[in-house]
């Protein structure tokens, strides 16, 4: 069983729709949790940064922690064709060692 | 302007010939670390670095070399490449006040 794992997609939807992003996680002692946003022939930036439960908002984008299921999300409320791309959810295996483990991406499609 | 430098960006070469992937940041960061991306299999660490003569082994190692001799510099070496080291290879260095991982453009592979 992968540590994270993530649906590839691709994921089409039209402009204005809201987004669900999912991943899941295996080892409960993971506290950080991450969702980096990758365009085409770019490296990953990131976008929002959340630590243990709950939720963390930022503009359009929602970051949500589930850690009794095991289950982090992003919600992208008003998607926008600007954010076609790859979104990779990852956590930090803490313990100092910066060890960071990335889901495989999904890749999502905001139609005009 | 705070960035994570690789070159090259595109590279083909043959089995055997030795490469150097080169990474810079400016930042003052302290932990570096280099990815390869595969499709299906997300972003997998190679190695990684905490400081400056400290690096240790990720996930996936075998086949690259690595050294730290300058903070801002972590070069990633293949001494002789096969055409199952065909990837794309990301450089990333660690914020050390907020976690943030940034990374490079990206360095794409071609080992024929």
């Amino acid at each position: 069983q992968k540590e994270v794992e993530q649906d590839p997609g691709p994921l089409s939807v039209p402009e204005g729709a809201i987004v669900s992003l999912n991943c899941t996680y295996s080892n409960s002692a993971f506290q950080y949790f991450m969702w980096y946003r990758q365009y085409s022939r770019k490296g990953p930036e990131l976008l929002m940064y959340t630590y243990s439960s709950g939720n963390k908002e930022d503009g359009r984008f929602t970051a949500q922690v589930d850690k009794s299921s095991k289950y982090i999300s992003l919600f992208i409320r008003d998607s926008q064709p600007s954010d076609s791309a790859t979104y990779l959810c990852a956590t930090e295996g803490g313990g100092g060692t910066y060890k960071y483990i990335f889901g495989t991406g999904t890749r999502l499609k905001v139609l005009a | 302007e705070a960035q994570v430098t690789q070159n090259p960006r595109y590279l083909i070469t043959v089995t055997g010939k030795k490469l150097t992937v080169t990474c810079s940041q400016n930042m003052n960061h302290e932990y570096m670390s280099w990815y390869r991306q595969d499709p299906g299999l997300g972003l997998r660490q190679i190695y990684y670095s905490m400081n400056v003569e400290v690096t240790d082994k990720g996930d996936v190692p075998e086949g690259y070399k690595v050294s730290r001799k300058e903070k801002r510099n972590f070069p990633l070496i293949l001494e002789s490449p096969s055409p199952n080291q065909t990837s794309l290879y990301f450089c990333a260095s660690r914020s050390g006040s907020t976690g943030e991982l940034f990374f490079g453009e990206g360095s794409r592979l071609t080992v024929l």
